[in-house]
């Protein structure tokens, strides 16, 4: 089956760095997304990575190791609005969309 | 309009009653889709359309059906509504059906009861 792991939930402090890592075993691989959802909200389009390495968009980067099948998001300078769930998804080889179960993302200050 | 609106915002509807969620984008993309988000679980796929005229089924399909009549609509129906079907469902759109970023609506949150 086709599967996608993220923590449940990670705590960070404002001003840190945190890094939310996604795992995942899919019938092929043609894409991965990051995706930012606050509580109540829609998501919204983070990230995209389809080669190894690291994509840096401002505060937020994406990485992605295709042969580990991997991808961690860093978020840099938290601030309080970061707080949210970040959502990993895979692009299989039929070209549907697989979501993680998401990781809760809270912000202390 | 500016990208996706879903309608209504929210909804409490008892069990066997028929339900139709709209959804409707004004960004011209070929490629529409129907998730439904419940606590702990991902975005499961109920049903997609890679153009207007066509659908097909997703994920969890069963006790959904779609239509795409023209690029901009794509109504959800559930004919006679269960309990299990208590979700917050979003709507969503891509320029293709491929690789392209996909863009959310707001979301339906319902409530069978």
């Amino acid at each position: 089956g086709q599967n996608i792991d993220q923590p449940t939930e990670m705590t960070a402090t404002e001003g840190a760095i945190v890094q939310i890592n996604c795992t995942y075993q899919t019938s092929g691989f043609n894409g991965l997304f990051w995706y930012q959802q606050h509580a109540g909200e829609a998501p919204t389009f983070l990230s995209y990575n389809v080669l190894d390495g690291l994509e840096e968009k401002g505060r937020f980067s994406s990485f992605l190791s295709r042969s580990k099948g991997y991808s961690y998001l860093l978020l840099k300078e938290l601030q309080m609005k970061d707080s949210a769930s970040y959502l990993c998804a895979v692009i299989d080889s039929n070209y549907q969309l697989i979501w993680g179960a998401g990781t809760k993302l809270i912000i202390k200050p | 309009i500016a990208g996706i609106t879903q309608a209504p915002t929210s909804q409490i509807l008892a069990a066997g009653r028929r339900m139709t969620l709209r959804c409707t984008q004004d960004m011209r993309h070929n490629a529409m889709y129907w998730y439904r988000q419940d606590l702990g679980l991902g975005l499961r796929l109920i049903h997609y359309s890679n153009t207007a005229g066509t659908t097909g089924k997703g994920e969890v399909p069963d006790g959904y059906s779609v239509s795409r009549a023209n690029t901009d609509d794509f109504p959800l129906t559930l004919a006679s509504a269960v309990p299990s079907q208590t979700s917050v469902y979003f709507c969503a759109s891509s320029d293709s059906s491929d690789t392209d970023t996909q863009y959310f609506g707001p979301g339906t949150r319902l409530t069978v009861l």
